[in-house]
């Protein structure tokens, strides 16, 4: 496509339910990151994926965090028994990792209310 | 660890006058440095980046940042603000990591 997709752009949930959000990188960037954006604060760096590689999981925050790519496309971000600080806008990113091409491409984000 | 250090969180300015964004790194290798914006309802996007070669870097929509290394930062520099320049700016690095550490950002806004 031509931009990163992410879907969906808002959900709510209940406190303790599972969540899962998706991302669409941009079509033959080989490396897909995640961060999380919380009111008022920077990204922090949740996981990333290159390639075939054994993904860097070295930001998720508790093991109720997880994620999943299929080969070089879409990726899932699932969060399970959400809890009250999972609130926040998860942003999904896309480089290609040629050359000098190393910038990421963001998607809108989803943005995450846990009630 | 790489990390990012942002100076401005909030900064306010007229249209016309001149913008400098501080940006601070902590890495002591060869590093990469990008400022991203995102403006009110929108993305975050590319604004320019440095990878080598000439230290003084020009972007998009009359952007510029310059790359010191001794002082280990990459400031943003616009001459005269406009309106629309109103958003968020993010300065990223990337060093031994292959992941952009990113600052908190910093609120700009521009009175007309």
């Amino acid at each position: 496509g031509a931009g990163v997709s992410q879907s969906p752009s808002n959900k709510v949930t209940e406190k303790g339910k599972d969540v899962e959000l998706r991302c669409d990188p941009i079509s033959g960037h080989t490396a897909l990151y995640w961060y999380r954006q919380r009111l008022g604060q920077g990204l922090e760096f949740l996981i990333y994926f290159q390639g075939n590689s054994a993904p860097d999981k070295s930001g998720l925050p508790s093991d109720r965090f997880s994620a999943e790519r299929t080969g070089e496309s879409v990726s899932t971000l699932t969060i399970q028994r959400t809890q009250q600080e999972d609130s926040a806008v998860y942003l999904c990113a896309s480089s290609l990792e040629t050359g000098s091409r190393l910038e990421a491409f963001f998607g809108q984000g989803t943005r995450l209310t846990v009630v | 660890a790489q990390s990012v250090s942002q100076h401005n969180h909030h900064v306010i300015l007229s249209e016309a006058a001149s913008l400098e964004l501080g940006c601070n790194y902590s890495y002591g290798g060869t590093v990469n440095l990008f400022w991203y914006v995102q403006y009110p309802g929108q993305h975050l996007q590319l604004l320019l980046k440095y990878f080598s070669g000439d230290p003084l870097v020009k972007g998009i929509k009359g952007f510029e940042a310059e790359f010191i290394k001794s002082k280990f930062s990459f400031n943003l520099r616009k001459p005269s603000v406009q309106w629309s320049d109103t958003a968020e700016y993010f300065c990223a690095v990337r060093g031994g990591s292959y992941i952009p550490t990113f600052g908190r950002g910093t609120s700009l806004i521009v009175h007309p």
